[in-house]
């Protein structure tokens, strides 16, 4: 099974940038995703990292560090619209995601 | 932009009641699954499928059985409603190759009186 470990709130300024962390535990890795989840709405893809650095996509940019069992997710000159919860997600062998609690974004003007 | 469906999308049903959630995809996906969620906490995954014929128990333990017949066809049954069912009912299907991202339906939400 996975242990995926995620700021549970984080709140920022209109046109800052935030970071949000994610830590996993797996007995089997075989990539990791973002997703962004609007109130009421289902979860969309962001992004996917398999092999450790930065990829970029955008204003979104994610990282990923195997050895540490760490990634994050980073959101540039946020908008009001980036409002969301935005999900880590370790997926393994099989083809199996186990999610993160995910981590509310708030961005105020 | 993914086509996956869901009906209905609000359910309030009382207990006792059988129901069926309707999940269909027109991508020609093998894999396909039924996440739960509670509002402000995680997905569970409750049933998968690779294809055909296959269904497999997810992670939470759910008293919801599933079938797969049809390749674009994934329905979730519950025979007897209880207020514990009462949830955010996610459907997925997986593209064929990397990433294997996962895309999701616009959900049900299951209210059981």
């Amino acid at each position: 099974g996975q242990n995926i470990d995620q700021p549970t709130e984080m709140t920022a300024t209109e046109g800052a940038i935030v970071q949000i962390n994610c830590t996993y535990q797996t007995s089997g890795f075989n990539g990791l995703f973002w997703y962004q989840q609007h109130a009421g709405e289902a979860p969309t893809f962001l992004s996917y990292n398999v092999l450790d650095g930065l990829e970029e996509k955008g204003r979104f940019s994610s990282f990923l560090s195997r050895s540490k069992g760490y990634s994050y997710l980073l959101l540039k000159e946020l908008q009001m619209k980036d409002s969301a919860s935005y999900l880590c997600a370790v997926i393994e062998g099989d083809y199996k995601l186990s999610f993160g609690a995910g981590t509310t974004v708030t961005v105020r003007a | 932009e993914a086509d996956i469906y869901q009906t209905p999308r609000y359910l309030v049903i009382g207990t006792g009641k059988k129901i069926t959630l309707e999940c269909s995809q027109t991508m020609g996906h093998d894999k396909m699954y039924w996440y739960q969620q509670d509002p402000g906490m995680e997905l569970h995954l409750i049933h998968y499928s690779y294809g055909v014929n296959s269904t497999e128990k997810g992670d939470l333990s759910s008293e919801s059985t599933v079938s797969r017949i049809r390749t674009e066809h994934f329905p979730l049954t519950l025979e007897s409603a209880r207020p514990s069912h009462t949830s955010q009912y996610l459907c997925a299907s997986s593209v064929p190759r990397e990433p294997y991202e996962q895309y999701f339906g616009p959900g049900t939400r299951l209210t059981v009186t």
